[in-house]
C-alpha cells in the first residue's frame, strides 16, 4: 500500500489555467506538507498543516492555496498558472510536527505550456 | 534563517565510505538536522536525524560538532544502489503556527558510486 499518494503524477496544462493536486496519506500522521522542487532540484517548503491547522505558510504567490479537509488529505490548488510554476511538487507527512521524519510521495510533475 | 550549503556532487567507488558535509552557519538553537536520499522520479526518503554529537543507525552515521555549524553524513561501504542525491534539512517545526517554524533544505549532493 502506498503511504503518501499524489494525483495526478503528471500534469500538463496551459498558462492561465487553474489546477489542483491531491495528496492522501494512510499512515495516520498528523502533519502534512507541500514542497516545490525546481529544475535545479532545489527543494523548498511551501506549506505545512498540523491537525488541519496551517503552521507553515512560506512566501509563495497567493495563487497557491492549500486545503486540508481532514488529517489524511492535503490538496494544493493553483490559480492562473504561470510558466514559472513548472516544477515537481511533493507532498509529505510526518507523525506529529516536532521535527519528526517526513514520508514523501513520488511527486507531481507540473508542466506549463 | 539557516542557510544550508552542500557540495554539488562527489564520486566514490563501491565499498568505500562516503562523507557529505553540510554547512549551516546560522543554525538556530532549536533546529534539528535531518538527511534525506532521493532517487530519480521518487520523493526524498529519510536517512537519519540528529541535534548534536553523533547519531548512528543501520544505514548511516551523522556527526555534528559542538558548534553545530556543520554536519557530516557518513555512508559506510557504499554500493552502486547508493547512487542518489542526498539532502540535508535544517530547521524546527512545532505543532502550532509559530514564527520559529522553518525548514530549509540544502541544494543536494549528487553522489555517484562507481564499480
Amino acid at each position: 500500500d502506498t503511504a503518501v499518494s499524489q494525483t495526478p503524477k503528471y500534469l500538463v496544462t496551459q498558462m492561465g489555467n487553474d489546477k489542483s493536486i491531491k495528496c492522501e496519506q494512510n499512515l495516520g500522521h498528523d502533519t502534512m506538507y507541500w514542497y516545490k522542487q525546481d529544475s535545479k532540484k532545489f527543494l523548498k517548503i511551501m506549506f505545512s498543516y498540523n491537525n488541519k491547522e496551517l503552521i507553515i505558510n512560506e512566501t509563495v504567490p497567493n495563487r497557491f492555496s492549500p486545503k486540508s479537509p481532514d488529517k489524511a488529505h492535503l490538496n494544493l490548488h493553483i490559480n492562473s498558472l504561470e510558466l514559472g510554476d513548472s516544477a515537481v511538487y511533493f507532498c509529505a507527512s510526518s507523525d506529529r510536527a516536532y521535527n519528526q521524519p517526513q514520508h514523501f510521495g513520488d511527486g507531481t510533475r507540473l508542466s506549463i505550456l | 534563517l539557516a542557510k544550508t550549503t552542500q557540495p554539488v556532487s562527489m564520486d566514490s567507488y563501491e565499498g568505500q565510505e562516503v562523507n557529505i558535509t553540510c554547512s549551516h552557519n546560522n543554525i538556530a538553537t532549536n533546529d534539528y538536522i535531518t538527511w534525506y536520499q532521493q532517487f530519480p522520479s521518487q520523493g526524498p526518503r529519510f536517512i537519519i536525524q540528529g541535534y548534536k554529537t553523533k547519531v548512528t543507525n543501520e544505514v548511516a552515521s551523522l556527526f555534528i560538532p559542538a558548534d553545530r555549524k556543520s554536519s557530516t553524513l557518513s555512508l559506510p561501504r557504499v554500493s552502486l544502489s547508493d547512487t542518489a542525491v542526498y539532502y540535508c534539512l535544517v530547521g524546527v517545526l512545532t505543532g502550532t503556527k509559530a514564527a520559529g517554524n522553518k525548514l530549509t533544505f540544502g541544494g543536494g549532493t549528487r553522489v555517484l558510486v562507481k564499480p
